[in-house]
């Protein structure tokens, strides 16, 4: 069956430093896949997607770029903000059109 | 404001008593969904709805219950009968037809913090 899988958290960065997460997938077919956002006591918030093959998503400052050939969508942001701390989920839409979710990864940015 | 949203945002409830967690959208969605979440984990799938009065069950269906008599509306109602029902439900929708970047992602209400005492 379809599943995701998201590096081991929680990570900690400095303000304004390099961030990058992540995340490799397997499923049959041609899914979407997204990057979701979980503030503190929140629901999740869509952040980014892309639907086929080199699609590259972006939100933010955010990015993520499909690639098939390596099965990934890794986040990345060259510039963290203290306003970025928070949990982050990737996800895929498989054929069977329910999302599937890593499990998330908590994000922490000092001042 | 187009959205979801989720009564109450925390709710305790003692063991052996059923509760109802209520989601209403007025975004236009077919599909409707619920999730449960529990720390340190992804979200699982409870049940899902694509269309009014009809509903299937997800990977987590045991001792919860649900109904979609109206498109808008979708409750869950966490039984006696769930074991460990402490946890963060959320409730997501999406459009249904349409091309792939327009129905394929969906959206979540702000969630309900359960709490057994």
């Amino acid at each position: 069956g379809d599943s995701v899988t998201q590096m081991e958290g929680p990570v900690t960065l400095s303000e304004e430093a390099f961030l990058t997460i992540n995340c490799t997938y397997t499923a049959t077919g041609y899914p979407s896949l997204f990057w979701y956002v979980q503030y503190p006591g929140e629901g999740l918030q869509l952040l980014l997607k892309a639907t086929k093959a080199d699609d590259k998503g972006s939100n933010k400052g955010f990015e993520a770029t499909y690639r098939k050939e390596t099965t990934s969508f890794h986040l990345e942001k060259g510039s963290v903000q203290v306003s970025d701390s928070a949990v982050y989920f990737c996800a895929l839409n498989g054929a069977n059109s329910k999302l599937t979710f890593g499990k998330g990864i908590t994000l922490s940015v000092r001042p | 404001d187009g959205g979801i949203t989720q009564s109450p945002k925390y709710l305790f409830r003692k063991e052996g008593q059923n509760v109802t967690l209520s989601c209403e959208q007025n975004l236009n969605h077919d599909a409707m969904y619920w999730y449960r979440q529990d720390p340190g984990q992804g979200l699982r799938l409870i049940y899902y709805s694509q269309i009014v009065n009809d509903f299937q069950k997800g990977d987590i269906a045991e001792g919860y219950s649900v109904s979609r008599e109206k498109k808008e509306s979708f409750p869950l109602t966490v039984t006696s009968a769930q074991k460990n029902p402490t946890a963060f439900y959320l409730c997501a929708s999406k459009r249904a037809g349409g091309s792939k970047t327009s129905t394929d992602t969906q959206y979540f209400g702000p969630g309900t913090r359960l709490t057994v005492l």
